[in-house]
């Protein structure tokens, strides 16, 4: 079973510019969750999908991140502008659905703004 | 959401001694997931405990859940080079499970 694909993996910006994240689920797994992980603390969520309908975006900082998730399957999270702060791990999970199953993580994309 | 804590942040111990992390939470969790995060690595999902008092073991690796669900924990007995990682309880949010700080192991061969 395939598992869940991030890309790219590293990427390196300046602050104000633009990056997008892609992620690829675990096939059927219908919820998608987007979480920053900051070095040396936990993952921090900051979107949950159940297939295409946003199921909690209430950590998301709305003026500069988005996400969508079009046709339910594969997902992209967007930082526009990026700010310093912004350099974290963002790691894409999946699961069966919302609730208490277990998450699949994906290899995350290790993000660093200068 | 519901938040859980962990207990120590960093453990650093000589390879064959024991290592136990602890998770708490003010409220009653319906369920607590442990996930472990290899360094550089991504998390992954290790067990899930749903029981009042529920115990449950992986070779050496013991997750208990307390009686009041409101506390659990990670025991390794004998630790090896291998169990060097983050360890992560997830507690359950609105519809999502919510991660803990973790607990940093490293171990000294």
């Amino acid at each position: 079973e395939a598992g869940v694909a991030q890309s790219p993996r590293y990427k390196i910006i300046e602050k104000r510019q633009s990056v997008a994240f892609w992620c690829n689920p675990i096939s059927g797994h219908a919820t998608l969750y987007w979480y920053q992980q900051i070095l040396g603390q936990g993952p921090k969520l900051l979107i949950q999908f159940q297939n295409n309908g946003v199921v909690d975006d209430s950590q998301l900082p709305k003026d500069r991140f988005s996400a969508e998730r079009l046709k339910g399957v594969d997902s992209t999270l967007k930082i526009q502008p990026a700010k310093l702060e912004d350099s974290a791990v963002y790691l894409c999970a999946s699961s069966f659905s919302t609730g208490s199953y277990e998450q699949y993580f994906g290899p995350g994309t290790r993000l660093t703004v200068t | 959401g519901q938040q859980v804590m962990q207990i120590p942040q960093y453990q650093h111990v000589q390879e064959g001694e024991d290592f136990t992390t602890y998770c708490n939470s003010s409220t009653t969790l319906s369920n607590i997931q442990w996930y472990k995060q290899r360094p550089g690595g991504h998390p992954v999902f290790l067990i899930q405990l749903v029981k009042s008092g529920e115990v449950k073991k992986q070779k050496r690796l013991t997750f208990q859940f307390g009686e009041a669900k409101k506390n659990s924990s990670l025991h390794i007995t004998a630790t090896q080079t291998t169990d060097v990682g983050t360890y992560f309880c997830a507690g359950p949010g609105n519809n999502d499970m919510r991660f803990g700080a973790g607990t940093r192991l490293t171990v000294k061969p």
